[in-house]
């Protein structure tokens, strides 16, 4: 069955960097998300992107993050100066292969960003 | 806004023991009901869905029931494996509109001990 990947699979970073994180959505679906989980909390959307730009976002998604899906496959969170409280596990989601149908989400295994 | 509360974990049961996990939620109009489930070092996996009121979600003997009554779709399962441990999140989504986000409860650890 496809699924969705991401990589690193844990990353760490120093306060004030720049963190890509990167995900592979399936091929022929349309819809991708962002959500996160600091621990011990509820999984927060972050972000869905359809059609080359971004959809819906959630208060938690400012100015330091973006969004790119730069080659038709690769979908990537930027987070362009980290701070202490974004360390946190970082969800990549997909969904629908019809354009206005809310097919299900395919989740990735995540991203655990450490920043120190 | 939307929202969904889950009972608060750890759960600890034994084999064969019978598990509820309490799901409430807080949403305008008839949002979808879901439960997804983490197994340890994996993502979120969907496990069972309600689109309507008094439709019944079920997979992996895991059963639960859309109360609109109650605004609830509580988790139940007759009998646990060990392999059932995993953390459990109840979520909602509202239909109209395409491939709206999920909104998430907090989760519920299940540890199943032999």
């Amino acid at each position: 069955e496809p699924e969705v990947t991401q990589t690193p699979s844990h990353q760490v970073t120093q306060m004030g960097q720049e963190v890509i994180l990167r995900c592979v959505p399936i091929s022929n679906h349309l819809y991708f998300y962002w959500y996160r989980q600091i621990l011990g909390q509820k999984v927060e959307f972050l972000v869905s992107f359809y059609n080359n730009e971004i959809s819906e976002k959630s208060e938690i998604f400012d100015d330091q993050f973006s969004v790119e899906r730069p080659d038709g496959s690769n979908f990537t969170l930027k987070i362009r100066s980290t701070k202490l409280e974004d360390s946190a596990m970082y969800f990549c989601a997909s969904s629908g292969d019809q354009p206005g149908y809310n097919s299900p989400l395919h989740f990735g295994n995540g991203t655990r960003l450490t920043v120190t | 806004g939307d929202s969904v509360t889950q009972m608060e974990g750890p759960v600890t049961l034994s084999e064969e023991a019978f598990l509820t996990i309490n799901c409430t939620y807080t949403a305008t109009g008839y949002p979808s009901l879901f439960w997804y489930v983490q197994y340890p070092g994996e993502g979120l996996q969907l496990l069972l869905k309600a689109t309507k009121a008094d439709d019944k979600g079920s997979n992996k003997g895991f059963e639960a029931t859309y109360r609109k009554e109650t605004t609830s779709f509580h988790l139940e399962k007759g009998s646990v494996q060990v392999s059932d441990s995993a953390v459990y999140f109840c979520a909602l989504r509202h239909p109209l509109g395409g491939n709206t986000p999920l909104v998430f409860g907090k989760g519920t650890r299940l540890s199943v001990i032999a």
